[in-house]
C-alpha cells in the first residue's frame, strides 16, 4: 500500500548502459517528478509531469528520457550511462489541489 | 528557479539541546515548505508555510515565515535522537519546488 513506489531500489551497472527506473503512485496525485540526490545531498528537479504533459524540463542531459504511460506512472531511462549519473533519484508526486510532495523511497544508481 | 539558501550546513546537539536552521532568499517567496530526510530514507513533507508573519507548531517544532516573506526558520525544542536526519527548506514556485542545501542534525545520546 506504499503511496509512491519505485523499482528498483538499488542499481549498479557498468558505463555506457542503459537502464530504467519505474515509478508509481497510488494518490491520485496529477503531477509526478524526478529528483536527483547528489553525493552532497543536494536535490535537483529534473522532469515533471502533469496528467502524462512534460511540464518541467530542466538542464538534463539527452540521455535521461522521462515516459509517462499514465498519470499514475512516470518511468525514467537513462541512456549511455556515465559515472556522473551516480546519484540517488527519487520519484515524487503531487495534487494540483496543493499540498507538499510525496516522495517514493529512491533509487541508488551507481554506475561503475 | 529562485534560490533558497539555508544554513548550517551542518549542526550536532547534545540530547536535549534546542536546534534552529534559517532559511533565506534574496527575493520574496511565495510559499515555504519544509521537508525531513532521515539517513538513508527519503523527503517527507513536514509544512507548508504561505502568510508573511506565518508561525505554526507541530509538537516539539516551531516553523516560521518572516514578515517579509524572505526568510523561515524551523526550530526544535529539546532534541531527540529520533530528529536526527537532513532537514530541507523548499520553495514551491509554480509546479517546481526547489530545495535549499539542506541542515544536517546530529543529536548526541
Amino acid at each position: 500500500d506504499t503511496a509512491v513506489s519505485q523499482t528498483p531500489k538499488y542499481l549498479v551497472t557498468q558505463m555506457g548502459n542503459d537502464k530504467s527506473i519505474k515509478c508509481e503512485q497510488n494518490l491520485g496525485h496529477d503531477t509526478m517528478y524526478w529528483y536527483k540526490q547528489d553525493s552532497k545531498k543536494f536535490l535537483k528537479i529534473m522532469f515533471s509531469y502533469n496528467n502524462k504533459e512534460l511540464i518541467i524540463n530542466e538542464t538534463v542531459p539527452n540521455r535521461f528520457s522521462p515516459k509517462s504511460p499514465d498519470k499514475a506512472h512516470l518511468n525514467l531511462h537513462i541512456n549511455s550511462l556515465e559515472l556522473g549519473d551516480s546519484a540517488v533519484y527519487f520519484c515524487a508526486s503531487r495534487s494540483t489541489g496543493g499540498g507538499g510532495y510525496t516522495f517514493g523511497s529512491g533509487t541508488r544508481l551507481t554506475v561503475v | 528557479g529562485q534560490q533558497v539558501m539555508q544554513i548550517p550546513q551542518y549542526q550536532h546537539v547534545q540530547e536535549g539541546e534546542d536546534f534552529t536552521t534559517y532559511c533565506n532568499s534574496s527575493t520574496t517567496l511565495s510559499n515555504i515548505q519544509w521537508y525531513k530526510q532521515r539517513p538513508g530514507g527519503h523527503p517527507v513533507f513536514l509544512i507548508q508555510l504561505v502568510k508573511s508573519g506565518e508561525v505554526k507548531k507541530q509538537k516539539r517544532l516551531t516553523f516560521q515565515f518572516g514578515e517579509a516573506k524572505k526568510n523561515s526558520s524551523l526550530h526544535i525544542t529539546a532534541t531527540q535522537t529520533t530528529d536526527v536526519g537532513t532537514y530541507f527548506c523548499a520553495q514551491l514556485a509554480g509546479n517546481m519546488l526547489t530545495f535549499g542545501g539542506g541542515t544536517r542534525l546530529m543529536v548526541k545520546p
